[in-house]
């Protein structure tokens, strides 16, 4: 199984760019990476999925390098509410490596 | 955006008790998933389903714990007897199928044993 692994928590201040790392040396070809959001008694929230190189949406961008091994979540201009846990699980067709959540990475951001 | 729907919000129940959990998916969802997350770490699989049929559960306590999903919709997770280790957040989540689709979690049901 694509075991992840991320670092346990960081601190950024309000409106910098936040970038959280994912390892992932294992992922299989057919993996696809997925990153989700936290809040206190909330269920996680999809953020974005990837591939591979790039991916942009509304709220975030994905980058993952060629070899695949590691990914990078990327929040642009973070505010107080980004305050949360972030998980990135690997995963793919029909896939349940991709169930399973590590402990996730708590960001904190600062006024 | 549909929601996944969960009740109760909050639970708590004495030692030794029988405390059941329901889940609504969003419609549509083939996939259905039961996690548990104890406070400060990540959820963990208990159980999912594809239609009506079990097709993980590994890692559920079969014990003591149970799960259905009778007519492919909505789920009912039971725990008999409850332990004070059961004490966690109970969520529920779905998906359109087993592939890449992201889940689409509720905001979980909080139990407390005594």
């Amino acid at each position: 199984l694509a075991k992840t692994t991320q670092p346990i928590s960081m601190d950024s201040y309000e409106g910098q760019e936040v970038n959280i790392t994912c390892s992932h040396n294992n992922i299989a070809t057919n993996d696809y990476i997925t990153w989700y959001q936290q809040f206190p008694s909330q269920g996680p929230r999809f953020i974005i999925q990837g591939y591979k190189t790039k991916v942009t949406n509304e709220v975030a961008s994905l980058f993952i390098p060629a070899d695949r091994k590691s990914s990078t979540l990327s929040l642009p201009r973070v505010s107080l509410s980004d305050t949360a846990v972030y998980y990135c699980l690997v995963g793919g067709y029909y896939g349940n490596n991709r169930l399973a959540f590590g402990k996730g990475n708590q960001v904190v951001v600062i006024p | 955006e549909a929601e996944v729907a969960q009740s109760p919000r909050y639970k708590i129940t004495e030692k030794s008790q029988a405390v059941a959990f329901w889940c609504d998916p969003i419609s549509g969802h083939a996939t259905l998933y039961w996690y548990r997350q104890i406070l400060g770490q990540g959820p963990e699989l208990l159980v999912q389903f594809q239609d009506e049929s079990v097709v993980d559960d590994s890692q559920l306590p079969k014990d003591r714990f149970s799960a259905e999903r009778l007519k492919g919709v909505d789920s009912t997770l039971k725990i008999q007897p409850a332990e004070l280790g059961d004490s966690a957040m109970y969520l529920c989540a779905s998906s359109y199928d087993r592939g890449n689709s992201p889940l689409h979690f509720g905001n979980g049901t909080r139990l407390t044993v005594t």
